[in-house]
């Protein structure tokens, strides 16, 4: 079945400080990659995504590229700000039929001025 | 445009008793779902409508749990009873359309503390 593994929190950083947090995945066929953020207090929100192979999503300084070969999507942002600390979490979509979304346990992130 | 909304955003509950949580997606959004969330871990789907067919309700416990859609726009989700392993946060979602990469627009979500 459908899988999303990620690094475990929390992850701990200074303000500017880069961040990396890894995602790994399981899928039959070709799904869609996503990550999701949750601000405390807040509902998850779309971070950004990737429908296919090589490419890259963006947004908020973020960016996360689907590398089929290592069936990996890691998230990245060069410069972490105080607020960016949230729960981040991975998922994945079948790229047949309906929307189910297969979610990671999700990586706390923490950062300090 | 408002978000999706959820009542109530907190619940506190004696095991044995019935607990109900009531969602409103977007407006216009025809795919709602409900995902269990527990401490520590992603969310996972219970139930996913179309209109208002449950089209996926695979992983519903249904002994204890139901869930309507009338009219294909709220859903309200039910236990009866509630145990003490049900103590979880319990999210809604909308999207527009049912493609695989269509996005998904969450609600808070409702905290559910079964004693």
């Amino acid at each position: 079945g459908n899988s999303v593994t990620q690094m475990e929190g929390p992850v701990t950083l200074s303000e500017e400080a880069f961040l990396t947090i890894n995602c790994t995945y399981t899928a039959t066929g070709y799904p869609s990659l996503f990550w999701y953020v949750q601000y405390p207090g807040e509902g998850l929100q779309l971070l950004l995504k990737a429908t296919k192979a090589d490419d890259k999503g963006s947004n908020k300084g973020f960016e996360a590229t689907y590398r089929k070969e290592t069936t990996s999507f890691h998230l990245e942002k060069g410069s972490v700000q105080v607020s960016d600390s949230a729960v981040y979490f991975c998922a994945l979509s079948r790229n047949s039929g309906y929307s189910t979304l297969t979610f990671g346990k999700g990586t706390m992130l923490l950062v300090s001025p | 445009e408002a978000g999706v909304v959820q009542s109530p955003r907190y619940k506190i509950i004696e095991k044995k008793q019935p607990v109900a949580f009531w969602c409103n997606p977007i407006s216009g959004h025809n795919t709602l779902y409900w995902y269990l969330q527990n401490l520590g871990q992603g969310p996972e789907l219970l139930i996913r409508y179309e209109n208002e067919e449950a089209v996926d309700d695979s992983q519903l416990p249904k002994d204890r749990f139901s869930a309507e859609r009338l009219k294909g726009v709220d859903s309200t989700l039910k236990i009866q009873p509630a145990e003490l392993g049900d103590s979880a946060v319990y999210l809604c979602a909308s999207s527009f359309g049912q493609g695989s990469d269509n996005e998904q627009f969450f609600g808070p979500g409702t905290r559910l503390t079964v004693l």
